[in-house]
């Protein structure tokens, strides 16, 4: 079973649409969880953290089941400016040395006018 | 806003040659990272560094590659012999804790011919 698992895409949604993505983790001692996004060719940049309580930055809502182990980002009103590929991100860092990042394969979305 | 820097932002090199990739972390951050990203490809970790050592590598970080912090802003990734797999895209980060977010530079893409 692969560490980081989601479902590559494409999305492809029109503008002002709502689009919901998943991911699964593998490993149940994993500590902190992110979205991050990725546009071509570029570095991957923190979209949001994820917390087991839900978390929400603007259009951007996260959501974290740890017994689960799923990880799922959604999207409202999407913009033309969405259109990347969406990472879901596990660390298994218990605060010391152990801070690698697992990256899953990412999620291509492509919002259409 | 504070970032990661790279230089330089493209390198391209014969098999064989060494190469050294530089970063500038976060000026606050303590805990220093290594990415890769063959095209088409999900990052992939390759090693940790903090309190001036290597606190974590992957698999993938064998004899040839090695990383220094000569002084108190550079980080470096250098690859003594290069190969043609070495071919990729290596991203630096930082955080400023060991489990919290992780900040990516603008990435160098390493091209071995």
């Amino acid at each position: 079973r692969k560490e980081v698992e989601q479902d590559p895409g494409p999305f492809n949604v029109p503008e002002g649409a709502t689009v919901a993505f998943n991911c699964t983790y593998s490993n149940s001692a994993s500590q902190s969880f992110f979205w991050y996004r990725q546009d071509c060719r570029k570095e991957p940049k923190l979209l949001m953290s994820v917390y087991s309580s839900g978390n929400e930055d603007g259009r951007f809502t996260a959501q974290l089941n740890r017994a689960s182990q799923y990880i799922s980002l959604l999207i409202r009103d999407s913009k033309l400016s969405d259109s990347a590929t969406y990472l879901c991100v596990v660390n298994l860092g218990y605060g010391g040395a152990t801070n690698k990042l697992i990256f899953g394969t990412g999620t291509l979305l492509a919002v259409q006018p | 806003e504070p970032e990661v820097t790279q230089t330089p932002s493209h390198q391209v090199t014969q098999m064989g040659q060494e190469v050294i990739l530089r970063c500038v972390p976060i000026s606050n951050h303590l805990y220093f990272y290594w990415y890769r990203q063959i095209l088409g490809q999900k990052v992939e970790f390759l090693v940790s560094f903090y309190n001036n050592e290597i606190s974590e590598k992957s698999e993938i970080f064998d004899d040839q590659f090695s990383v220094e912090r000569p002084d108190g802003s550079n980080f470096t990734l250098k690859i003594r012999s290069t190969k043609l797999e070495d071919s990729a895209m290596y991203f630096c980060a930082s955080s400023e804790a060991g489990v919290g977010e992780q900040f990516f530079g603008p990435g160098t893409r390493l091209t071995v011919l």
